[in-house]
């Protein structure tokens, strides 16, 4: 079955600095999307892209924040600056076509900001 | 604005018992309601959708929800626990807009005692 798949999995980085979260979506999926989780607690969603641009965005998901799908399979999220509360787990998620149809969840990146 | 609860923070029973875990919804419209599971450091893993019709639905590993309009629920159930069910389960509402983006309750965690 397909997957969707996120890498790295795990990422250090040092506060301040910029991280590119990467995602590659089921091949036929339309609509993509970024949610975080922090601590195995509540997962919230940051933003939803659909036809190379976003469809809607969370409080959450500031100037700091970019998405981008540079080519037919890529979907990144861009942290431009990160601070020490951006440590999370990045969930990736895609779906396709249809009214309620489930979204699929990439197993994660964890970002760690020291 | 659309929005689910999941009231217990953890639920514990015994294998072979049945299970449930709550969730109630606020939605304006009609609801789609989700359930995933999440499993210890993987991505969340779709189980059964409410979108229209049965009031209940049969989803992966034996799963059923019953869809309550007049008291706005989701409960998720399954007649006989497996040690294997102890997860994080989470309760989702999707919202009207094309994107159809998913709100997470806080999450439920199952222990099934052997």
């Amino acid at each position: 079955e397909p997957e969707v798949t996120q890498t790295p999995s795990h990422q250090v980085t040092q506060m301040g600095q910029e991280v590119i979260l990467r995602c590659v979506p089921i091949s036929n999926h339309l609509y993509f999307y970024w949610y975080r989780q922090i601590l195995g607690q509540k997962v919230e969603f940051l933003v939803s892209f659909y036809n190379n641009e976003i469809s809607e965005k969370s409080e959450i998901f500031d100037d700091q924040f970019s998405v981008e799908r540079p080519d037919g399979s890529n979907f990144t999220l861009k942290i431009r600056s990160t601070k020490l509360e951006d440590s999370a787990m990045y969930f990736c998620a895609s779906r396709p076509p249809g009214a309620g149809s489930p979204l699929h969840f990439g197993n994660g990146t964890r970002l760690t900001v020291t | 604005a659309q929005s689910v609860a999941q009231p217990e923070d953890q639920v514990n029973v015994a294998e072979g018992n049945p299970l449930t875990v709550k969730c109630t919804y606020s939605v304006s419209g009609n609801p789609y309601l989700f359930w995933y599971v999440q499993y210890p450091n993987r991505g969340l893993q779709f189980l059964l959708k409410y979108i229209t019709g049965d009031n209940l639905v049969k989803g992966s590993y034996g799963f059923e929800a019953e869809f309550n309009k007049s008291q706005t629920s989701f409960h998720l159930k399954k007649p006989s626990a497996l040690v294997s069910d102890s997860a994080l389960y989470f309760c989702a509402v999707s919202d009207q807009t094309g994107a159809n983006n998913l709100f997470f309750g806080t999450g439920t965690r199952l222990t099934v005692i052997p």
